[in-house]
């Protein structure tokens, strides 16, 4: 059964650099699985913000892409979120999930709530 | 990309059944059989419930199925459960975007 893991602050100053961290156990994240971040502002919808192979090959949300790096770090198996120029919009419960085949998710984190203020 | 199309609410009594669409385009919905449904219950993870239009993984009842018509899905809760009562999402794979959320709908057990 895999596990997955956020961690990171809670809270960022207004364009200031969103990091966190996704720990996987239970499974190889080089397995043939995507890796993903999605995110939920507080009694709102979901939202896919972007995944990546262990291949290191990325896809992100249009709507974000210009702020935001996913990357791999094979030697601890986890990978990594960071969204730049952060706003009182980008507060939200984050959290990493795995899909095989791109198509669906099947495992989920617990989520980290990160709140973006001064 | 524009979030998928969901009800905002739907609700049933204990016994019936409800169900909840979720409507995109041809680029999403209509183009791909990978639609996906979510539940999620408050200050909780989402949780599986269908992929692929129709498929349930393992351990989520059969109360629980999903369709497909156009660029419309369904997802059909019957012999609705008060352990029921939760957000639904619907996402879909939509070809150089792999998901897109739809704006959820809260289910309620009257």
């Amino acid at each position: 059964q895999v596990q997955l893991q956020e961690s990171g602050p809670g809270l960022v100053k207004p364009l200031g650099t969103l990091s966190l961290t996704c720990a996987v156990s239970g499974d190889s994240i080089s397995s043939s699985h995507w890796w993903s971040w999605v995110r939920q502002p507080p009694g709102k919808g979901l939202e896919w913000i972007g995944e990546i192979y262990e291949s290191g090959s990325t896809n992100y949300n249009p709507s974000l892409k210009s702020r935001v790096t996913i990357l791999v770090d094979k030697s601890k198996n986890q990978f990594s979120l960071k969204l730049s120029s952060v706003t009182a919009a980008d507060t939200a419960v984050y959290y990493c999930a795995t899909s095989p085949g791109q198509y669906y998710f099947d495992y989920w984190g617990q989520g980290t709530l990160v709140t973006v203020s001064s | 990309q524009s979030a998928l199309t969901q009800p905002p609410s739907a609700s049933g009594s204990p016994g019936q059944s409800v169900t909840i669409s979720c409507t995109g385009t041809s680029s999403d919905v209509g183009g791909y059989n990978y639609v996906s449904w979510y539940q999620q219950h408050p200050g909780k993870v989402p949780k599986l419930m269908i992929y692929e239009v129709s498929k349930r993984p393992s351990g989520v009842p059969d109360r629980f199925s999903g369709s497909k018509s156009g660029n419309t899905a369904s997802l059909t809760v019957s012999g609705l459960q008060a352990e029921d009562e939760a957000d639904y999402y619907c996402s879909s794979y939509a070809g150089s975007i792999p998901f897109v959320f739809g704006t959820g709908t809260k289910v309620t057990v009257l």
